[in-house]
C-alpha cells in the first residue's frame, strides 16, 4: 500500500531564511509526487509535481523539490521564505491505479517569524 | 474558467438531519473523488467515481453515500450525520489523460 510520511508537524523559520520540508513515500512503482499548499481558511493549491525526467522540479512561488529514488524522498525547498508562505504543506503520492486516488501525508505547518 | 465548485462552503447542522454537499466540475473529467481533512490526519479519501454510474469506496466511506448520475456532478450525501463527521471536505476531479487532480474550495461541516 502506498503511504506518505511528513516527519515534521510544525516548522518555524525566520523571514528570508531557507526552508526544507521533508517528505518520504512508499510506493510499489514509479511514483507520481505532488506538493500542495493550504493557506489558512483556503483550499488546496498545487505547488509542483513530479512524474518523470529531471529529478529537480520547479514550482510556483519560488518552490522546488528534488526526487531521490534511493531515499524515497521528495523534499520541498525554498531559498528565502516570505511571510506569505505561512501555511500548511501537504506531500502526496499517486495515483493508486484503479482508484486514481492521492495518498496524502499528515501535513507540515509552517510559521514565519519576522 | 476551469474549476471545481462545492456548495455550501460552510454548514452547521444537527445530528441525524440529512444533508447533501454538491460538487460540480466543468472540465469534462471522468474521475471525481471526495476527501475529508482532519487535523493531524491529512486528507483521506471517502468515495470516488471513475465515470457516470461507477462509484466505489475509498478509505473512510462509513456514514456517507455518493451518486454519479451526470459526468459533471458528484454529490456527497450524509443520511444521518453524526458529530464525528465534523470535518473539512474536498471534492476533486481528474482527467484520465492527466495526472493532476483539481480540488474544490472545500466545505466546512459542523455536526452538533
Amino acid at each position: 500500500a502506498q503511504s506518505v510520511t511528513q516527519p515534521d508537524i510544525h516548522i518555524t523559520v525566520s523571514e528570508g531564511a531557507s526552508l526544507e520540508l521533508r517528505c518520504n513515500y512508499s510506493y510499489g512503482a514509479t511514483p507520481y509526487l505532488f506538493w500542495y499548499v493550504q493557506s489558512p481558511g483556503q483550499g488546496l493549491q498545487l505547488l509542483l509535481k513530479y512524474f518523470s525526467g529531471d529529478t529537480l522540479v520547479q514550482g510556483i512561488k519560488g518552490f522546488e523539490a528534488e526526487f531521490k529514488r534511493s531515499q524515497s524522498s521528495f523534499n520541498l525547498r525554498k531559498p528565502s521564505v516570505h511571510w506569505s508562505d505561512a501555511a500548511e504543506y501537504f506531500c502526496a503520492v499517486g495515483p493508486n491505479f484503479g482508484n486514481e486516488k492521492l495518498t496524502f501525508g499528515t501535513g507540515t505547518r509552517l510559521t514565519i517569524i519576522p | 474558467e476551469a474549476q471545481v465548485t462545492q456548495n455550501p462552503r460552510y454548514l452547521i447542522t444537527v445530528t441525524g438531519k440529512k444533508l447533501t454537499v454538491t460538487c460540480s466540475q466543468n472540465m469534462n473529467h471522468e474521475y471525481m473523488s471526495w476527501y475529508r481533512q482532519d487535523p493531524g490526519l491529512g486528507l483521506r479519501q471517502i468515495y470516488y467515481s471513475m465515470n457516470v454510474e461507477v462509484t466505489d469506496k475509498g478509505d473512510v466511506p462509513e456514514g456517507y453515500k455518493v451518486s454519479r448520475k451526470e459526468k459533471r456532478n458528484f454529490p456527497l450525501i450524509l443520511e444521518s450525520p453524526s458529530p464525528n463527521q465534523t470535518s473539512l471536505y474536498f471534492c476533486a476531479s481528474r482527467d484520465f489523460g492527466d495526472n493532476e487532480q483539481f480540488f474544490g474550495p472545500g466545505t466546512r461541516l459542523t455536526v452538533l
